[in-house]
């Protein structure tokens, strides 16, 4: 299984409701991310998880709330969003590397979240 | 912040045409990517390269490494409809492989 599967690929949400997106890979991989992608622009870092543990948070606000429950799944938990957080939302996976070859992250096909 | 920027924004090819996009950086990398994003997916590891001067393929598809270490290049040879997309570089700038920058992106359109 060489896949990163996202659900659901469409969201719609109001401000008040409480959402989670859902990211699930099967490659062994031990590194997890999730990315905001607006419209025309490149995917942007928002959170990485390094052995199921969280490494990077990249100044994101507090209404997104990520979790990984386990190596294969990650979670973005979201609450009291703002219209302007309508994007397209990306998990990806990779395997943990050090020096010497990155090897790329796998993209699921993501959400597109739209907040009304 | 690290910034990657390519060139062309975009690109309208007719079909059969080679097509050449950069990526240029302000500071240099260790690695370089190349990702293809079709309209409503994520983004596709093409290729990846590691060492400087480095020219790998992958079918049509060919990328370069600069000497700088500041700059990669990615040449598609004999375009066909389905090369349409975003293409974009990417790389771990001074925050390792778990931090990995994307460039602006280049769109590239072709007519048959």
């Amino acid at each position: 299984d060489t896949e990163v599967t996202q659900t659901p690929k469409h969201l719609v949400m109001g401000m008040t409701n409480k959402k989670s997106l859902k990211c699930e890979q099967h490659m062994g991989h031990r590194a997890m991310y999730w990315y905001k992608q607006k419209a025309k622009k490149p995917p942007e870092l928002m959170f990485v998880y390094s052995y199921e543990k969280l490494s990077i948070n990249e100044s994101v606000p507090s209404r997104f709330s990520p979790e990984c429950p386990n190596s294969s799944l990650l979670n973005l938990h979201l609450h009291a969003l703002q219209p302007e957080d309508s994007a397209l939302y990306l998990c990806a996976s990779s395997q943990l590397v050090g020096t010497g070859g990155g090897g790329g992250y796998t993209f699921g096909s993501g959400t597109r979240l739209t907040v009304v | 912040g690290q910034q990657l920027n390519q060139s062309p924004q975009s690109m309208f090819i007719q079909e059969g045409e080679d097509v050449s996009m950069n990526c240029t950086s302000s500071s240099i990398f260790n690695t370089w990517l190349w990702y293809k994003q079709d309209p409503g997916e994520g983004p596709v590891l093409l290729i990846a390269l590691y060492k400087a001067g480095e020219l790998t393929s992958n079918g049509r598809l060919t990328a370069q490494f600069g000497i700088t270490r500041k700059d990669s290049f990615l040449n598609i040879s004999a375009s066909i409809p389905s090369d349409v997309g975003i293409y974009f570089c990417a790389g771990p700038g001074s925050g390792g492989y778990q931090k990995v920058t994307f460039g602006t992106g280049t769109k590239l359109q072709v007519i048959p």
